[in-house]
C-alpha cells in the first residue's frame, strides 16, 4: 500500500518563529489534505490541495504531484498552533483518507 | 450548527458490553466515513457510505463491528462483545467531494 511520510516528526518553535512541514507520498494520489488535531482531538481541515499552492492567512500549502510530496508553511506561528499536523491522502477518488505519521509542532511564548 | 456532530463524546464500558455510536454529517454532504484514532498514530480508515449505500469497509472492521446509514443522513457505528483493544477515538467525517470534514469523536474506554 501507499506510504505517507511526514517531517520532522516533531517540532519545537519560539513564538513569532517559522516552519516548514513536509510530507511525502510513495504513489500517486487523487486527494491530498492537510489536518490540524488540536488538543482536544478536534481535527481541523486545513487545506484541501492535490496540487498546486493554495494560502489561508499565515498558512500556505504547495502540493507537487509529479515528485509526490506536499509542504505546509507556517508563518508567524503562535501557541495555538500547538499540535499535530497530518498529512492525509487519497488514491481511491472517494476520499478514503490514508494519513501520515504526522508532525507534532509545540509552540512556547 | 453546521459542522460534523458525534455523539456520544465519551463512553467508558465494560469488556463485553455493546456499545453505539451516533454520527449526524454536515447537511447534504453524501459521503460519510468512519476512522479510529489511537494513542499517538493518525487515524485509520474503517469504513464509507455514499447516501445510504455503504461502499468500502476496511480490515480493520471485525465482525463486531457494523455500521448503518439507514436514510442517508445520519449514521451508526455499533460494537459488539467490546474488548480492551477496541479502546480509541472513533471518529466520523463527512464530505461532498472537495475535501473531508471531521467531528470531535467519540472517546471509547472499556474497563
Amino acid at each position: 500500500g501507499i506510504q505517507v511520510e511526514q517531517s520532522p516528526p516533531d517540532l519545537i518553535l519560539q513564538e513569532g518563529a517559522n516552519s516548514t512541514l513536509r510530507c511525502n507520498f510513495s504513489d500517486s494520489v487523487n486527494n491530498l489534505q492537510w489536518f490540524h488535531q488540536n488538543p482536544w482531538g478536534q481535527l481541523i481541515n486545513l487545506f484541501y490541495i492535490p496540487s498546486g499552492t493554495k494560502q489561508n492567512g499565515r498558512l500556505s500549502a504547495t502540493t507537487v504531484a509529479t515528485e509526490r510530496y506536499s509542504l505546509l508553511y507556517i508563518s508567524s506561528s503562535q501557541t495555538t498552533d500547538s499540535g499535530v499536523y497530518f498529512c492525509a491522502v487519497d488514491q481511491t477518488g472517494a476520499n478514503n483518507l490514508f494519513f501520515g505519521t504526522g508532525t507534532r509542532l509545540t509552540v512556547i511564548p | 450548527d453546521t459542522g460534523v456532530s458525534q455523539d456520544p463524546r465519551h463512553k467508558i464500558t465494560k469488556r463485553g458490553q455493546n456499545v453505539t455510536f451516533r454520527c449526524d454529517p454536515i447537511s447534504e454532504h453524501n459521503r460519510l466515513y468512519w476512522y479510529r484514532q489511537t494513542l499517538g498514530q493518525g487515524p485509520e480508515f474503517l469504513t464509507y457510505f455514499q447516501n445510504e449505500a455503504q461502499l468500502e469497509k476496511s480490515r480493520l472492521l471485525s465482525d463486531r463491528f457494523s455500521a448503518e446509514r439507514p436514510k442517508g443522513s445520519f449514521s451508526t457505528l455499533e460494537i459488539q462483545r467490546t474488548e480492551q483493544g477496541d479502546s480509541a477515538m472513533y471518529l466520523c467525517a463527512s464530505s461532498l467531494g472537495q475535501g473531508v470534514f471531521f467531528g470531535q469523536g467519540t472517546r471509547l474506554t472499556v474497563v
